[in-house]
Parts: C-alpha cells; sequence; structure tokens
C-alpha cells in the first residue's frame, strides 16, 4: 500500500497568521489518466471529515479561499493564509490512485495559540 | 442536497453479529461508490473497503478482507456494513462517504460501535 507521512503532526498557530502542513506519499499519486488523486480533508471535533481540496488544487464547494493546495508526484502542500479559531482540528491528507487501497496520512492537529 | 445518513450508536457483546446502514439521498445512488471508513478511538483514518451500488461491485482493502461484509440495497438506497463475530478490537466510530473519481467528498454522521463483555 501507498504510505502517506504528513509533518508536523501538531501546529499551534496564532489567528490570522499562516499555516502550512506538508503530505509525502511513498509512491507517485499521478494516475495514467493523467490526474493526481490527492485530498485534503479537516476533522474537527466530534464531527466526520469534511473535504477541503480535491485533486490536490481544487478547493470543494463551500470550502474559504484562505485554503490552497499544491504539490505535484509525491509532494503535497496545504496552506491557510490566515487561520482562524473555526479551523482547528485534526488535517489529513488521502490517496486514491489504488481502489480499494485507498490510504490517510497520519494527521496533523492543529490548534490556535 | 446530498445526505448520507447512519444508523444509531450500537453496544455488542464479543462473538455478536452487527449490521449498520448508511443511507444515501439527494443524488443518484447507484451512480457513486459507496466506502466504509474506521477510526478507533483517539486514532486515524483506515479505508475498509467500497461498493458501487449500481452494479455491486465490492472491494476491501487486504486489512479488512474477510473480516467484514460490505453490501448495499440499491432499491432503498442503503449500503451496509456488518461483522459475522465482533471483537472487542471492533470498537470504533465508522463513516461511510460518498466516492466518485476525483473526490471522496460527502460523509455520513458516523456510527459508533462499543464491543465490550
Amino acid at each position: 500500500d501507498i504510505v502517506m507521512t504528513q509533518t508536523p503532526l501538531s501546529l499551534s498557530v496564532t489567528p490570522g497568521q499562516p499555516a502550512s502542513i506538508s503530505c509525502k506519499s511513498s509512491q507517485s499519486l499521478l494516475h495514467s489518466d493523467g490526474k493526481t488523486y490527492l485530498y485534503w480533508y479537516l476533522q474537527k471535533p466530534g464531527q466526520p471529515p469534511q473535504l477541503l481540496i480535491y485533486e490536490v488544487s481544487n478547493r470543494f464547494s463551500g470550502v474559504p479561499d484562505r485554503f490552497s493546495g499544491s504539490g505535484s508526484g509525491t509532494d503535497f502542500t496545504l496552506k491557510i493564509s490566515r487561520v482562524e479559531a473555526e479551523d482547528v482540528g485534526v488535517y489529513y491528507c488521502m490517496q486514491s490512485i489504488q481502489l480499494p487501497r485507498f490510504t490517510f496520512g497520519p494527521g496533523t492537529k492543529v490548534d490556535i495559540k | 442536497e446530498v445526505q448520507l445518513v447512519q444508523s444509531g450508536a450500537e453496544v455488542k457483546k464479543p462473538g455478536e453479529s452487527l449490521k449498520i446502514s448508511c443511507k444515501g439521498s439527494g443524488y443518484s445512488f447507484t451512480s457513486y461508490w459507496i466506502g466504509w471508513v474506521r477510526q478507533m478511538p483517539g486514532k486515524g483514518l483506515e479505508w475498509m473497503g467500497i461498493i458501487y451500488p449500481g452494479d455491486s461491485d465490492t472491494r476491501y482493502s487486504p486489512s479488512f478482507q474477510g473480516q467484514v461484509t460490505i453490501s448495499a440495497d440499491k432499491s432503498i438506497s442503503t449500503a451496509y456494513l456488518q461483522w459475522s463475530s465482533l471483537k472487542a478490537s471492533d470498537t470504533a466510530m465508522y463513516y461511510c462517504a460518498r466516492h466518485r473519481v476525483g473526490a471522496t467528498d460527502y460523509w455520513g454522521q458516523g456510527t459508533l460501535v462499543t464491543v465490550s463483555s
């Protein structure tokens, strides 16, 4: 299976400041169809995960534009331009290039200073 | 509005069987995969398997093959996850999620399964 790693595993951010999370995969996530199947989710406390970013850099419906994704191949980044209090939770990257062997990263816990 | 509504929390004893459900609405249930994800207490997310209700094509992650059964009844837009003999280590939150090529987008609210003697 493809192993996903994330750094850092925890992050404490001052409101209004930027934040960045890195995700690396053990194999390229570039599919033969030309798309890269890397997603970012936020799991707020007591809630199911919610999709933020799909196919590396596309914001899902309703996701604020302070969230952005970038990367290619095996290296990916989620950036929050200005962290708000509602952004606390655990951020996961996930790959879906091999049905059904989808895998998640270990998660990055973000809290507010 | 796309919704996935899961059945309620369960408390079971080791060795008992269980079937939990996930009902989809607001979209064509037979046109999207439905996956199941496990989250053990205080831990991360693990994909268990996935089903395409349109033709019941079902695939399991290796770690869960033989441990659970995934099924769907397209006539009532509902997917299921079942165990024949629960273990204490099955205690977890279980989520269903809709998957299409390019995104696993909508998630159910989760079903908490507690297995304890």
